[in-house]
């Protein structure tokens, strides 16, 4: 049974289309975060959520529009993908970062996006 | 300067070295220190994890972190082809909530 599952693995798209990744986690976990990696392994987190609220807004054009509709789930939609969106998203989840460190963060498998 | 700085490698070592790895970092507010193991098309996962200074060994891995000098180190013995992977050093501190930030990676080759 997959803690944090995200779909869909692979997308392919052209620029300018409008995509959505969806994750889901089933630890009971608080927080959930999404996470950019660039072809140079390089992971930055882009959001973070606690209980359906917004925590973590790291400088993320304004395209990148993340919602949680409840503390298992966050999605990530993507307005007129560009070249540079070309990634892989991971999601993460861990429990609550608010007042204790979340000790270890629990990633999804990543969702390859290719915008041509 | 990123906050944490990670040599990309890669790093080709043969079976059974003794494999070391670095970070450095500049954020003197950061107390917590991980490393992740993450192969290839897979997620990142936590393989050690330390609060502060000092060393914690797990089986054939040891982690220490050296606040002083702002720098933490992996060190794997015995090295096996099955850690053939990046690993990615992680630090966070309690600024508004713990943000996680990720080294860019290292991959290590273990050849057999």
């Amino acid at each position: 049974d997959t803690a944090v599952s995200q779909t869909p693995k692979y997308l392919v798209t052209q620029m300018g289309n409008d995509k959505s990744i969806k994750c889901e986690q089933n630890l009971g976990h608080d927080t959930m975060y999404w996470y950019k990696q660039d072809s140079k392994k390089f992971l930055k987190i882009m959001f973070s959520y606690n209980n359906k609220e917004l925590i973590i807004n790291e400088t993320v054009p304004n395209r990148f529009s993340p919602k949680s509709p409840d503390k298992a789930h966050l999605n990530l939609h993507i307005n007129s993908l560009e070249l540079g969106d070309s990634a892989v998203y991971f999601c993460a989840s861990s429990q609550d970062t608010r007042t204790t460190h979340p000790g270890e963060l629990f990633f999804g498998e990543g969702s390859r996006l290719t915008v041509l | 300067q990123k906050e944490v700085e990670q040599d990309p490698g890669p790093l080709s070592v043969p079976e059974g070295a003794i494999v070391s790895l670095n970070c450095t970092y500049s954020n003197s507010a950061f107390q917590y220190f991980m490393w992740y193991r993450q192969y290839s098309r897979k997620g990142p996962e936590l393989l050690m994890y330390t609060y502060s200074s000092g060393n914690k060994e797990d089986g054939r891995f040891t982690a220490q972190v050296d606040k002083s000098s702002k720098y933490i180190s992996l060190f794997i013995r015995d090295s096996q082809p099955s850690d053939s992977a990046t690993y990615l050093c992680a630090m966070s501190a309690r600024t508004g909530g713990f943000k996680t930030i990720f080294g860019a990676g290292t991959r290590l080759f273990v050849k057999a």
